[in-house]
């Protein structure tokens, strides 16, 4: 299974946008990429999937270069809400989610 | 209506004694699974159940049993707890359908957690 690294932390202000990358060098050919939030004392929950080039719901968005190695995770002017562990996993199947440590994200006022 | 709900939330007890932790769904999924997160927010896969057949069994101790009466319960029994057994374990299920679509990683739906501490 593909291996993930994020930045640990990051720190932004309300009303900017966040990108987190999240790298995933060898990703295979029937990989999703996923990303996961989770607030403090809940469980993990689904943002977003993508396989290739950039998906948006009305969450955020993810973006996808043509060699799928990275992928990066965009939240649009954040709010303090938004202060939580953002997983990305990268999974082509046999139900289990691989978790790595997660970025830290704390959006101050 | 929570989808996943797990009972107890917070769990304290000594070690060497024998506790369960429930968990039930409302989706209608066929899959369920626990996974145990550590201090250090990692989040492992322990079991997995689909239709209630045991599915996915990683490298958990002989003292932790899964028990799954139906497909929407499935329950997590820990016998002569241990201090290492301090974490936050979670509840989960998904459809079915992730295994035949191939998209293992959407769909899955998350309980708010059980922490058991073992003092």
């Amino acid at each position: 299974l593909a291996k993930t690294t994020q930045p640990i932390s990051m720190d932004s202000y309300e009303g900017q946008e966040v990108n987190i990358t999240c790298s995933h060098n060898n990703i295979a050919t029937n990989d999703y990429i996923t990303w996961y939030q989770q607030f403090p004392s809940q469980g993990p929950r689904f943002i977003i999937q993508g396989y290739k080039t950039k998906v948006t719901n009305e969450v955020a968005s993810l973006f996808i270069p043509a060699d799928r190695k990275s992928s990066t995770l965009s939240l649009p002017r954040v709010s303090l809400s938004d202060t939580a562990v953002y997983y990305c996993l990268v999974s082509g199947g046999g139900g289990k989610l691989i978790f790595g440590q997660g970025t830290e994200l704390s959006v101050k006022p | 209506d929570t989808a996943v709900s797990q009972t107890p939330k917070y769990l304290v007890t000594q070690m060497g004694n024998d506790k369960s932790i429930k968990c039930e769904q409302n989706l209608g999924h066929d899959t369920m699974y626990w996974y145990k997160q550590d201090s250090k927010k990692f989040l492992k896969i322990m079991f997995s159940y689909n239709n209630k057949e045991l599915i996915i069994n990683e490298t958990v101790p002989n003292r932790f049993s899964p028990k799954s009466p139906d497909k929407a319960h499935l329950n997590l029994h820990i016998n002569s707890l241990e201090l290492g057994d301090s974490a936050v374990y979670f509840c989960a299920s998904s459809q079915d359908s992730v295994f035949r679509l191939n998209r293992a990683n959407y769909g899955y739906t998350f309980g708010s957690g059980t922490r058991l501490t073992v003092v």
